[in-house]
């Protein structure tokens, strides 16, 4: 049985550094094909892919958020850690991480339950 | 603005068919079998509905069914029931660089 959890402040400041860690069971990381994503939406809109991390540490960055984001993994923990920096109130969302359903594609069969994130003041 | 787009809602009465549109273009939809459908529910985490245009994983009823044509891309779901409402929001493979382009959500209303 595959679960995946969020764990990360709820509230941070504009400019600061997001950490959010992805903490899973039911598979691992280390095993050859297996991905883990990281994908957002902000409140009342739409679904945003942001970052896939294979079991090689091969790494997929959206365009458009590649400056900002890093993504690691720790396969002694199950674990997977998603940084993004300077964080803007456009970056309020809640945040999910998930278990992508084959090597090479980019749709995802698990998911953890999601972390709102607001970026305030 | 998303990329894909879909219509902002739809809605049918239950027993009946209704189809969500997700147009994108020659670059990703248009390019690629690689479409799939999520359905959300308020307050929940995706659901994987459809993957490579058409194929369902385990667990998603045969009522729910995929298409492409050009650079539409289509969801069906047949015998609507109540629990179908919810958003759908349809993702494209677009290439090496992008990755994935998405669509803006569409909202079903079971009347």
């Amino acid at each position: 049985q595959i679960t995946l959890k969020e764990s990360g402040p709820t509230l941070v400041k504009p400019t600061q550094t997001l950490t959010l860690t992805c903490t899973f069971s039911g598979f691992s990381l280390s095993t050859s094909g297996v991905g883990v994503g990281w994908i957002r939406q902000p409140p009342g809109k739409a679904l945003e892919w942001l970052v896939l991390i294979y079991w090689d540490d091969d790494k997929r960055y959206s365009p458009s958020l590649k400056s900002r984001l890093t993504i690691t993994k720790d396969t002694s923990k199950n674990q997977v850690v998603l940084t993004m920096t300077n964080m803007d109130p456009v970056d309020t969302a809640t945040y999910y991480c998930a278990h992508q359903l084959r090597t090479g594609y980019y749709e995802f069969d698990y998911w953890g339950q999601g972390t709102l994130v607001t970026v305030s003041s | 603005q998303s990329a894909l787009t879909q219509p902002r809602s739809v809605s049918g009465s239950p027993g009946q068919s209704v189809t969500i549109s997700c147009t994108g273009t020659s670059s990703d939809v248009g390019s690629y079998n690689s479409v799939s459908w999520y359905q959300q529910h308020p307050g929940k985490a995706p659901k994987l509905m459809i993957y490579d245009v058409s194929k369902r994983p385990s667990g998603v009823p045969d009522r729910f069914s995929g298409s492409k044509s050009a650079n539409t891309a289509s969801l069906t779901i047949s015998g609507l029931q109540a629990e179908d409402e919810a958003d759908y929001y349809c993702w494209s493979y677009a290439g090496s660089y992008t990755y994935v382009v998405f669509g803006g959500g569409t909202k079903l209303t079971v009347l």
